[in-house]
C-alpha cells in the first residue's frame, strides 16, 4: 500500500516557539493532503484541505494565520504551527490522496507537547 | 447534527467472540463511503474496510465485515474471532462524494477490550 511518513514524530517546544511538522508520500504522488488535529481521548477533527500548488482551505474555526500550510510539491506538505500555546498541544496527523485511489492514507502522526 | 455517530464509547469482548461496533450516519448526498480505522495506543490510522453508497454487497476483509443497511443509515463493522491484538480505538468515517480527495468526517469512537 502507498505510504506517507511525518517528520518529526514528536516534538516539545517552549510557548512562543514555531513549529514546522512535515508530511511526505513516498511512493506515490499527493495531489490532495489533509491534516488533522486530535486531542486525547478524542476523535480526529479536519484542520484544513491543501492541493498541490493551492492555498490550503482551512475548516471554520481554524485560525489559517496560526496553522500554515504549504503543500509545495506532489509529494510534500507541510504544516508550521506560529507562536505556539499549551492548547496547541495535540496529535497532528496528515493523510494524502493520490489520482486514481479511492482513500487517503495516512502517517503516522506527530505529538505536539508546548511548555 | 452529528454526520456520524458512535453510540458505544467502550466495549470489552471475551477473547474470540465476534464483536459489532456500531456507526449510523446522516447525509443527503446519495453518493458516500463509508470507512472504519483502527487505532491502536501508538496513534497510526490503519484503514481496515469501505462501503461505497451504491455498492450492492456488504464489503468484507478477513476478519471485518460491514454490516450495510442503506434504509436505516447504518454500517456497523463487525470483527469475527476477536484477538487480543484488536484492542484499540475504532473509528467509523464518512466521505460525502465518491472521490477519494473529499475529507473524511469521523465519529467520536468505540475503544474495544478484548479479555483473554
Amino acid at each position: 500500500g502507498a505510504v506517507v511518513s511525518q517528520h518529526p514524530s514528536w516534538v516539545i517546544c517552549k510557548s512562543g516557539t514555531s513549529v514546522k511538522i512535515e508530511c511526505r508520500s513516498l511512493d506515490f504522488q499527493a495531489t490532495t493532503m489533509f491534516w488533522y488535529r486530535q486531542f486525547p481521548k478524542q476523535s480526529l477533527m479536519l484542520m484544513a484541505t491543501s492541493n498541490e500548488g493551492s492555498k490550503a482551505t482551512y475548516e471554520q474555526g481554524v485560525e489559517k494565520d496560526k496553522f500554515l500550510i504549504n503543500h509545495a510539491s506532489l509529494t510534500l506538505s507541510t504544516l508550521t504551527v506560529t507562536s505556539a500555546h499549551p492548547e496547541d498541544s495535540s496529535f497532528y496527523i496528515c493523510s494524502a490522496w493520490g489520482q486514481g485511489s479511492n482513500e487517503q492514507f495516512f502517517g503516522p502522526g506527530t505529538r505536539l507537547t508546548v511548555l | 447534527a452529528q454526520k456520524i455517530t458512535q453510540t458505544q464509547p467502550g466495549m470489552f469482548v471475551q477473547e474470540k467472540e465476534a464483536v459489532t461496533l456500531d456507526c449510523t450516519y446522516d447525509t443527503s448526498d446519495p453518493s458516500y463511503g463509508l470507512f472504519w480505522y483502527k487505532q491502536p495506543s501508538s496513534g497510526e490510522m490503519i484503514f481496515l474496510i469501505y462501503q461505497g453508497s451504491y455498492d450492492q454487497q456488504n464489503a468484507t476483509e478477513g476478519r471485518y465485515s460491514l454490516n450495510f443497511q442503506k434504509a436505516r443509515k447504518s454500517a456497523n463493522l463487525v470483527i469475527s474471532a476477536s484477538q487480543l491484538g484488536d484492542s484499540a480505538m475504532y473509528f467509523c468515517a464518512m466521505r460525502e462524494g465518491l472521490f477519494g480527495n473529499e475529507k473524511l468526517t469521523f465519529g467520536t469512537g468505540t475503544r474495544l477490550t478484548i479479555i483473554p
